[in-house]
């Protein structure tokens, strides 16, 4: 079974540029979630979908941050204007809704975002 | 959303048993526990989930006491590719047409030794 796929793999920008990131998630997950991993630091919920439905993004910035999941499968985040606190890693996360077992999420490699 | 409580980090050498300890003292009835494993430059991965008492795969065992409130990650015989971050998370049942969030805490630093 293929997992997550996530692209570009690693990206350096300037500060007030802008950048996308694509995710592709395990086929047939309803659910798609964006973290965003600071050195050093865990995981941080930015926006979750179900389906191409946004179910939470009260941790995403949302006057830089924006995430689309049209048609409810791949997904793109973005980022513009660009700061230099955004450096930090994006991992995106799909989990299928099957019956009573407990929410397990596969994560992708991540994108590295350096901004200087 | 119950919140997390582990050690910064942990030491260990080849061989040994690891055990990791979360603290999850407000976690709800239909909250489930789980565990997962990062290497640096890596996403996290799902090693094992648990609603109560005793959770074991080819991997790992979870013991949960009966008030839920805390639960203990079992490494058996670590090796040096265990080395990595270790998160426990306490999260909502995705069961059914309801949806699941899963909040991440700072994790365990396990350093395995020769």
């Amino acid at each position: 079974e293929a997992g997550v796929a996530q692209s570009p793999r690693y990206k350096i920008i300037e500060k007030r540029q802008s950048v996308a990131f694509w995710c592709n998630p395990i086929s047939g997950h309803a659910t798609l979630y964006w973290y965003q991993q600071i050195l050093g630091q865990g995981p941080k919920l930015l926006i979750q979908f179900q389906n191409n439905g946004v179910v939470d993004d009260s941790q995403l910035p949302k006057d830089r941050f924006s995430a689309e999941r049209l048609k409810g499968v791949d997904s793109t985040l973005k980022i513009q204007p660009a700061k230099l606190e955004d450096s930090a890693v994006y991992l995106c996360a799909s989990s299928p809704l099957t019956g009573n077992s407990g929410n397990t999420i596969y994560f992708g490699e991540g994108s590295w975002l350096t901004v200087v | 959303l119950a919140k997390t409580t582990q050690p910064i980090s942990m030491d260990s050498y080849e061989g040994q048993e690891v055990n990791i300890t979360c603290s999850h003292n407000n976690i709800a009835t239909n909250d489930y526990i789980t565990w997962y494993q990062q290497f640096p430059s890596q996403g996290p991965r799902f090693i094992i989930q648990g609603y109560k008492t005793k959770v074991t795969n080819e991997v790992a065992s979870l013991f949960i006491p009966a008030d839920r409130k805390s639960s203990t990650l079992s490494l058996p015989r670590v090796s040096l590719s265990d080395t990595a971050v270790y998160y426990c998370l306490v999260g909502f049942n995705a069961g059914g047409t309801s949806y699941g969030k899963l909040t991440f805490g700072q994790g365990t630093i396990l350093t395995v030794h020769p």
